[in-house]
C-alpha cells in the first residue's frame, strides 16, 4: 500500500498568514491526490482534487500543487473559519490512503 | 441537493455484528461509486471499502477484509456495510462518501454523510 506522510502534524498561525503544508507519497502517484478539511464533529470536506483542481464552492485562497511524490496545500490568507485539520488522500490506487493530518491552530 | 444519511450504528459487543445503511438522495445513485470511511475517536481518517456504481467491483482495506461486506441496492438508493466479528478497534464514526463522475480527473469522496458512531465494547 502507498503510504502518505503529512508535515507538519500541527502548526500555529494567525489570521492573514500564508500557510503551507506538505504531503509525501511513498511512491509516485502522478497527480492523483486530494486535500480535505475537517472541523471537530463534522464530516470532512473536499477542497482540492487532482492535486490542483479546486472543488466547486471552495474559496480561491486554497490551492494545491505537486506531482509524483511531493504535494503542497497552500492557504494564501488564513481566515478564522480555516482553523481545522487537513488531510491528504492518494486516489491513485486501492487501498486509498490518507495522510495522518495537519492541524491548523490559532496562534 | 446531494444528501447522504447513515444509520444503524450503536453499541455492540466484541464478536458481534452490525449493519450500517447509507440513504442517498439528490442525485442518480446508480451512476456513482461509493465508499465507507471511518474515524476512530481522536484519530485520523481511514478508508475501508469501495463499491463501483454497478456493484461489479469491490475493494476493502486489509483491516476489515474478511469481516466487513459492502453492498448496494440501486433501486432503493442505498449503500450498506455489513460488519461481522467486530473488535474494539472497530470503534469509530463511519462515513459513507460518494465519488465524483468517473471521467478524466475526478474527485474522490466528493460528498460525505454526517457519520454514524459504532462502539464495540463489552
Amino acid at each position: 500500500a502507498i503510504q502518505m506522510t503529512q508535515s507538519p502534524s500541527s502548526l500555529s498561525a494567525s489570521v492573514g498568514d500564508r500557510v503551507t503544508m506538505t504531503c509525501r507519497a511513498s511512491q509516485g502517484i502522478g497527480n492523483d491526490l486530494g486535500w480535505y478539511q475537517q472541523k471537530p464533529g463534522k464530516a470532512p470536506k473536499l477542497l482540492i482534487y487532482g492535486s490542483s483542481s479546486l472543488q466547486s464552492g471552495v474559496p480561491s485562497r486554497f490551492s494545491g500543487s505537486g506531482s509524483g511524490t511531493d504535494f503542497t496545500l497552500t492557504i494564501s490568507s488564513l481566515q478564522p473559519e480555516d482553523f481545522a485539520t487537513y488531510y491528504c488522500l492518494q486516489d491513485y490506487n486501492y487501498p486509498r490512503m490518507f495522510g495522518q493530518g495537519t492541524k491548523v491552530e490559532i496562534k | 441537493e446531494v444528501q447522504l444519511v447513515e444509520s444503524g450504528g450503536g453499541l455492540v459487543q466484541p464478536g458481534g455484528s452490525l449493519r450500517l445503511s447509507c440513504s442517498a438522495s439528490g442525485f442518480s445513485f446508480s451512476n456513482y461509486d461509493m465508499n465507507w470511511v471511518r474515524q476512530a475517536p481522536g484519530k485520523g481518517l481511514e478508508w475501508i471499502s469501495y463499491i463501483r456504481d454497478s456493484g461489479s467491483t469491490i475493494y476493502y482495506a486489509d483491516s476489515v477484509k474478511g469481516r466487513f461486506s459492502i453492498s448496494r441496492d440501486n433501486a432503493k438508493n442505498s449503500l450498506y456495510l455489513q460488519m461481522d466479528s467486530l473488535r474494539a478497534e472497530d470503534t469509530a464514526v463511519y462515513f459513507c462518501a460518494r465519488d465524483g463522475v468517473r471521467s478524466g480527473t475526478y474527485p474522490t469522496f466528493e460528498y460525505w454523510g454526517q457519520g454514524v458512531l459504532v462502539t464495540v465494547s463489552s
